[in-house]
């Protein structure tokens, strides 16, 4: 199976930062890389998939970047509703596999 | 409007089983890949098990040989099947919808519905 790990496990920011979340993958899944955003005792959202396009209604504060084996996800002017967890996700092969998951949290 | 919504989680002993519902909306799950993602309290996703909109089947080797996922075409229902429950099973089940022709690619998911293994 292929190993996603993100860095870092959380994070503190403040309302207006630029926040960038890394995804690594234990070998090469091309572009094959989805994000998702997740909120207490609620279901993932798909935010972007194959590493940059955003999901429809996502805002265009959220952009992806990157392929082979190493990912970014940033978020440009964070906003209230942005503070959950993210995780990656990789599509490229069985079974697909999640990182472990970035909290941002408010500082 | 898409929407998932399952049902069926509850508190079950060891060995036991369960069958989780997912019942769909706005999509015919017969017409799409609808997958089970799960998570354990406080950790991460797991992807459980997948129907292709052909009809086969495919589960992580974790669940593999004891749950079972179909569907209902009538019924515009998803199931999940999971007998000889175990601790480890205990988490939060989702079912996901694949985005297009990729079935690993989750667009909708439900709200879950939690399974608590323990005696």
């Amino acid at each position: 199976d292929i190993q996603m790990t993100q860095s870092p496990s959380s994070l503190s920011a403040s309302v207006g930062d630029r926040v960038t979340i890394t995804c690594r993958a234990s070998q090469s899944i091309s572009g094959f890389l989805n994000w998702y955003q997740q909120k207490p005792g609620k279901a993932p959202k798909l935010l972007i998939y194959t590493a940059s396009t955003l999901q429809t209604g996502v805002p265009s504060r959220f952009s992806g970047d990157g392929s082979g084996t190493y990912f970014t996800l940033t978020i440009v002017g964070l906003q209230p509703d942005d503070f959950a967890t993210y995780y990656c996700q990789q599509s490229y092969s069985a079974p697909p596999t999640f990182g472990g998951g970035t909290k941002v949290e408010i500082k | 409007e898409v929407q998932l919504v399952e049902t069926g989680g509850g508190l079950i002993q060891p060995g036991g089983s369960l069958r989780l519902s997912c019942a769909a909306s706005g999509f015919s799950v017969s017409d799409n890949y609808m997958s089970w993602v799960r998570q354990a309290p406080g950790k991460g996703l797991e992807w459980v098990s997948v129907i292709y909109s052909g009809g086969s089947t495919y589960y992580a080797d974790s669940v593999k040989g004891r749950f079972t996922i179909s569907r209902d075409i009538s019924k515009n229902t998803l199931y999940l099947q999971m007998n000889s429950l175990r601790a480890e099973d205990t988490a939060v089940y989702y079912c996901a919808r694949g985005l297009g022709s990729s079935w690993s690619l989750f667009d909708f998911w439900g709200q879950g519905t939690l399974v608590t293994v323990s005696s």
